[in-house]
């Protein structure tokens, strides 16, 4: 059964920073990995998707980055703002079809403070 | 072109009552699934519709089940509720099952007392 962790749980910097966020699932067959943005009570908007056979996948001042073998991959966030401030998911779809859905981490909830 | 739309947004039922919540897909999407958000938790794939028809499930019991109709808009039925049901449940639409960017509906409050 796939399950996805991430690390940190919360997270709080000052305006300004780069940081990096971590996700890690326990079974290497996947199609595709995505990170996910929410903000409180609100649903999913979608930043990036890497596919399986990609490194990175880049959008402004995000980088993500998938490294399959080991199971791991991390969401940069350049020049950190007050309105990057969200609870960021991370998603993997395995490989038998997609049929079964996403499978979520619990997410990084990410303060920047002004 | 317009998003991923539920309704209602928010909705309080009893223990034991049964309740319908609805979404619409993004335009040109065949695919829709549901998911089941607790709180502090990452969602929980509910099930998937592709093209009217049923093929994915999570690990749910049977009494959560649902519909896609002709024009891709879906429906997700609870029967028996319970406690643990209060969530946050989302729907999202995609353009191919399961190997495609998913966009989601800003999600349907579900309290249960």
């Amino acid at each position: 059964k796939q399950e996805v962790t991430q690390i940190p749980a919360a997270l709080s910097v000052p305006e300004g920073e780069n940081l990096v966020l971590n996700c890690s699932f326990t079974d290497s067959a996947i199609y595709n990995l995505q990170w996910f943005r929410q903000d409180p009570g609100k649903g999913l908007t979608s930043l990036l998707l890497i596919q399986s056979s990609q490194r990175e996948q880049t959008s402004g001042r995000l980088n993500a980055s998938l490294d399959k073998s080991s199971g791991r991959s991390t969401l940069y966030i350049a020049a950190s703002q007050p309105g990057d401030s969200a609870t960021y998911l991370c998603a993997v779809t395995s490989s038998g079809g997609g049929a079964d859905g996403l499978t979520f981490g619990k997410g990084t909830h990410l303060i920047i403070q002004p | 072109e317009t998003g991923v739309t539920q309704s209602p947004t928010h909705l309080i039922k009893t223990r034991g009552q049964q309740v319908t919540l609805r979404c619409s897909s993004q335009s040109g999407h065949n695919t829709v699934s549901w998911y089941q958000q607790a709180l502090g938790q990452g969602p929980q794939f509910i099930f998937q519709y592709y093209r009217e028809e049923e093929n994915g499930r999570g690990n749910f019991p049977p009494r959560f089940s649902g519909l896609q109709f002709p024009n891709y808009s879906s429906e997700l039925n609870v029967n028996a509720l319970e406690l643990d049901d209060s969530a946050l449940y989302l729907c999202a639409s995609s353009l191919m099952a399961g190997h495609d960017t998913q966009y989601f509906g800003p999600g349907t409050r579900l309290t249960v007392l």
